[in-house]
């Protein structure tokens, strides 16, 4: 089975651009997590999508955002981008709703390294 | 607020011996808690986890200890093998809430 696929792997953009980050889940699996990973704050949630449907989000502003489509791949975007939004950005399939199914493991993409210049 | 610390940055262990992997978190409402281990250049992956109604959780070489006293929570590794040297991430979750995870401890396995 396919694991998790995300594209870009790599991605420059300057300040004020946006983007748009893309995430494929495991076949069959309906739930997509969303999480930055900076040296300073470590991994942090970003939002969890679900039949379509954002079940959860962390604390982000609103510049962050994300959609689900029917067939469970996943698109993040950010806009108006800071220097700060340079991270590494994970997603992450589970065949249910990652917090409402503790039993079910997530599995991580290799994760989009994003730069801000 | 970080509600789920990993005070350790880094950590080195001989080889066959055991390591010890510490979090300590704030928040009891957290009910599930994982260990998450990550290579460089890859995502992580799932380790081990444990449900706040029990206080141990073990598979093969990995031993998850839940102190909801102490809110304290360590993973344990016996014997420790070269291939374990990576990122080990501990995180825990409110249902339907939120997931939070600690800025990770990076063991080294030394030879």
């Amino acid at each position: 089975k396919a694991g998790v696929t995300q594209t870009p792997r790599y991605l420059i953009k300057t300040r004020g651009q946006q983007v748009t980050l893309s995430c494929s889940p495991i076949s069959g699996h309906r739930s997509v997590s969303w999480y930055q990973q900076t040296p300073g704050q470590g991994l942090q949630f970003l939002f969890e999508y679900f039949s379509e449907t954002q079940r959860n989000k962390g604390n982000f502003p609103g510049r962050f955002s994300g959609r689900q489509f029917s067939n469970s791949r996943s698109e993040m975007n950010v806009s108006t981008l800071e220097l700060g939004d340079s991270a590494l950005y994970l997603c992450a399939s589970s065949p249910r709703p990652v917090l409402a199914e503790s039993t079910d493991t997530q599995y991580f993409g290799p994760g989009t390294r994003l730069t801000v210049l | 607020d970080q509600q789920v610390k990993q005070n350790s940055p880094s950590l080195s262990v001989q080889e066959g011996r055991i390591s010890i992997l510490n979090c300590d978190y704030t928040n009891s409402m957290f009910d599930y808690f994982l260990w998450y281990k990550k290579y460089p250049a890859e995502g992580p992956t799932f380790l081990i986890s444990i449900s706040s109604i029990k206080d141990k959780n073990e598979d093969g070489r990995f031993t998850v200890f839940l102190n909801k006293s102490a809110k304290h929570l360590s993973l344990h590794i016996v014997p420790s093998q070269p291939g374990d040297s990576a990122v080990y991430f501990c995180a825990a979750h409110i249902r339907d809430d939120k997931i939070i995870f600690g800025k990770g401890t990076r063991l080294h396995i030394l030879p």
